[in-house]
């Protein structure tokens, strides 16, 4: 089901270090999850997804690591730069595609 | 590609108004979409599913009489806040996917806020 957070948990790292952002979803059935990076008054903004089948799948400066024993979603940014900051949510799809569920989200604030 | 459009992105009215707000797939054919709503620092919540040319699906405590949604084409959605109230004022986001395992694409949000 849907899980929904009352608020966010921020994470705040220099310029230039890694940053690791972490999810914990709640049906065991999901099979495809979606990374989004949301600023300020914006939608979210798609990232990266990777599907069940996989545990590991990387993009450009960014990679996702799921742990589906425990249920769990990480995202790994290299190098954060200034304008990574915002909110990090982790969505999960359930009903054959027909829903996407967000997790209750990370701020991010990239120290220069 | 895959841009969704969302318009108005802020309206501002009196209550008991009724407001309606519209999702576009601007470049592909938006099977499905979807409208969230969002408060000040937390995550979105799912309000309703819809598919085109069928009912919208609702989540559980959302009103359908209150938020009526309407999916008549593959590019475009509308979401209809029925005689809105100041407990209505929120961020509504849509966003849209097409048939399969792909992402959904979200819109830039509308700001609602009631009077």
């Amino acid at each position: 089901g849907e899980s929904v957070g009352l608020h966010l948990p921020t994470l705040s790292v220099q310029e230039g270090d890694n940053s690791i952002i972490n999810c914990a979803y709640s049906n065991s059935a999901s099979d495809y999850f979606i990374w989004y990076k949301q600023e300020s008054g914006k939608g979210p903004q798609f990232i990266i997804d990777i599907r069940s089948n996989m545990d590991k799948r990387q993009g450009q400066r960014v990679t996702v690591l799921l742990n589906k024993t425990v249920k769990h979603l990480s995202l790994q940014i290299a190098a954060t730069q200034p304008g990574d900051s915002a909110v990090y949510f982790c969505a999960e799809n359930s009903d054959n595609f027909n829903k996407f569920y967000f997790g209750s989200g990370t701020k991010l604030n990239v120290k220069p | 590609g895959a841009v969704v459009s969302q318009h108005p992105s802020r309206v501002i009215c009196k209550s008991g108004t009724s407001v309606k707000i519209e999702c576009r797939s601007l470049d592909f054919q938006a099977t499905t979409m979807f409208w969230y709503r969002q408060f000040p620092k937390q995550s979105l919540m799912l309000m309703a599913t819809s598919n085109e040319g069928s009912k919208a699906t609702y989540e559980q405590g959302v009103e359908k009489d209150k938020f009526l949604i309407n999916h008549a084409s593959l590019t475009l959605s509308t979401l209809t806040v029925t005689s809105a109230h100041p407990e209505d004022s929120s961020f509504y986001i849509c966003s849209a996917k097409t048939t399969g395992n792909q992402p959904q694409h979200f819109g830039d949000g509308t700001r609602l806020s009631i009077l």
